[in-house]
């Protein structure tokens, strides 16, 4: 079945350092892949999407391409800050309109 | 324009008692779906819902339920409550049943005890 695998956290950086977060899945087709963000106490808020091999979604300064020859989607941002500390979520949309989701990565930048 | 808004933000509730958490999405949107969301189990797929037919439903048992109105407000239903029951209910809506993306809504806290 379809399923979405994606780096335990938690994950701790310094300000202004480089982030990558790696995300892969498994799947029938061609479907939708987003990244997530939770902020504590809040819902989910859509980061990023990509709907078709070779696509890049960008938002905020961070970037996912859909690669489908490595089934991944990794989330990247060129320099974090301490407002990026959150838990991010990769999930893919399945042709039965449901998310399938990633387990989660928390991310902590430190001053 | 509004996002999509859940009633109540928490509730505790007892054993054996039922609830009706309710998911008004964004205007427009025809396409309503639920999560469940726990620290053990991660976010979880509860059912789908467009134009008040019920297109999806995840692998939960029967206790949980849902419908939508014609004005596209969801409603969950939760009977025979549970310890295990206690997660963070997450309402989403979309206008095209989710290919470019859902809205999620606040969620609605569920204690039970």
């Amino acid at each position: 079945g379809n399923s979405v695998t994606q780096m335990e956290g938690p994950v701790t950086l310094s300000e202004e350092a480089f982030l990558t977060i790696n995300c892969t899945y498994t799947a029938t087709g061609y479907p939708s892949l987003f990244w997530y963000v939770q902020y504590p106490g809040e819902g989910l808020q859509l980061l990023l999407k990509a709907t078709k091999a070779d696509d890049k979604g960008s938002n905020k300064g961070f970037e996912a391409t859909y690669r489908k020859e490595t089934t991944s989607f990794h989330l990247e941002k060129g320099s974090v800050q301490v407002s990026d500390s959150a838990v991010y979520f990769c999930a893919l949309r399945d042709s039965n309109y449901q998310l399938i989701w990633g387990a989660g990565t928390k991310l902590i930048i430190k001053p | 324009k509004a996002g999509v808004t859940q009633t109540p933000r928490y509730l505790i509730k007892t054993r054996g008692q039922q609830v009706t958490l309710s998911c008004s999405p964004i205007s427009g949107h025809r396409s309503v779906s639920w999560y469940q969301q726990t620290p053990g189990q991660g976010l979880q797929f509860l059912f789908e819902y467009f134009s008040e037919t019920q297109r999806n439903k995840g692998n939960f048992p029967g206790r949980f339920s849902g419908r939508q109105f014609s004005n596209s407000r969801s409603e969950m239903n939760v009977s025979t409550l549970e310890l295990g029951d206690s997660a963070l209910y997450l309402c989403a809506s979309s206008s095209d049943g989710g290919s470019y993306g859902y809205t999620f809504g606040s969620g609605t806290r569920l204690t039970v005890v």
